[in-house]
């Protein structure tokens, strides 16, 4: 089995900074990753498919990049919006995702 | 407008079964591959099950191989989540996804609501 493995698990950051978040997949995974954004009480929402691909209708300050292990998901200008849990999932073989990394409020 | 609507979750005893339905619309349902996932009160996501355009692949996760059965009706629009044996550790808010493709080699660009099924004596 493909482990995701995501840091931080929470982030503590102010609205209009710049986050980053990482996911590291045990094997290769080439650029099958996908990125979720979760809040409270409600299903996960698609934003980056393909490592890179931002899905249509998701703001451009979402961003994603990597390939092979390592990956990241960008938010430049953090709005109060944003402040949700992402998940990485790779779709490389089966499904997997990472723990998740919760963007609270500092 | 895509839409997926879960239904038949609730309270039940270890051993026995719930069966989980998913409505979809705003899509032709026929061209794409559906997938359960769950997700415990409290923790992340985990993939149950997945079923491809015309139901000739199937996968099930190690956790619930054996106990639990996904199928689909076309005509229906609809997607189905058979769940025997079911365990305490099968607690959880089940989503319906939809994949991006007819083939399981997916990722999922629609989710439903989800539907809670509790596993307790």
């Amino acid at each position: 089995d493909i482990q995701m493995t995501q840091s931080p698990s929470t982030l503590s950051a102010s609205v209009g900074d710049r986050v980053t978040i990482t996911c590291r997949a045990s094997q290769s995974i080439n650029r099958w990753l996908a990125w979720y954004q979760q809040k409270p009480g409600k299903a996960p929402k698609l934003l980056i498919y393909k490592a890179s691909s931002l899905e249509s209708g998701v703001p451009s300050r979402f961003s994603g990049s990597g390939s092979g292990t390592e990956f990241t998901l960008t938010i430049n200008s953090l709005q109060p919006e944003d402040f949700a849990t992402y998940y990485c999932q790779q779709y490389n073989s089966y499904w997997t995702f990472g723990q998740g990394t919760k963007v609270e409020i500092k | 407008e895509v839409q997926l609507v879960e239904s038949g979750g609730g309270l039940v005893q270890p051993g026995r079964s719930l069966r989980l339905s998913c409505a979809a619309s705003g899509f032709t349902f026929e061209d794409y591959a559906m997938f359960w996932v769950r997700q415990p009160p409290g923790k992340g996501l985990e993939w149950v099950s997945g079923i491809s355009w015309n139901s000739g692949s199937i996968d099930y996760a190690e956790s619930v191989k054996g106990r639990f059965t996904i199928s689909r009706d076309n005509a229906k629009n609809s997607v189905y989540l058979q769940m025997d044996s079911l365990r305490a550790e099968d607690t959880a808010l089940y989503y319906c996804a939809k994949g991006d493709l007819s083939a399981l080699a997916a990722f999922w660009d629609y989710w439903g609501q989800g539907t809670l099924v509790t596993v307790s004596s």
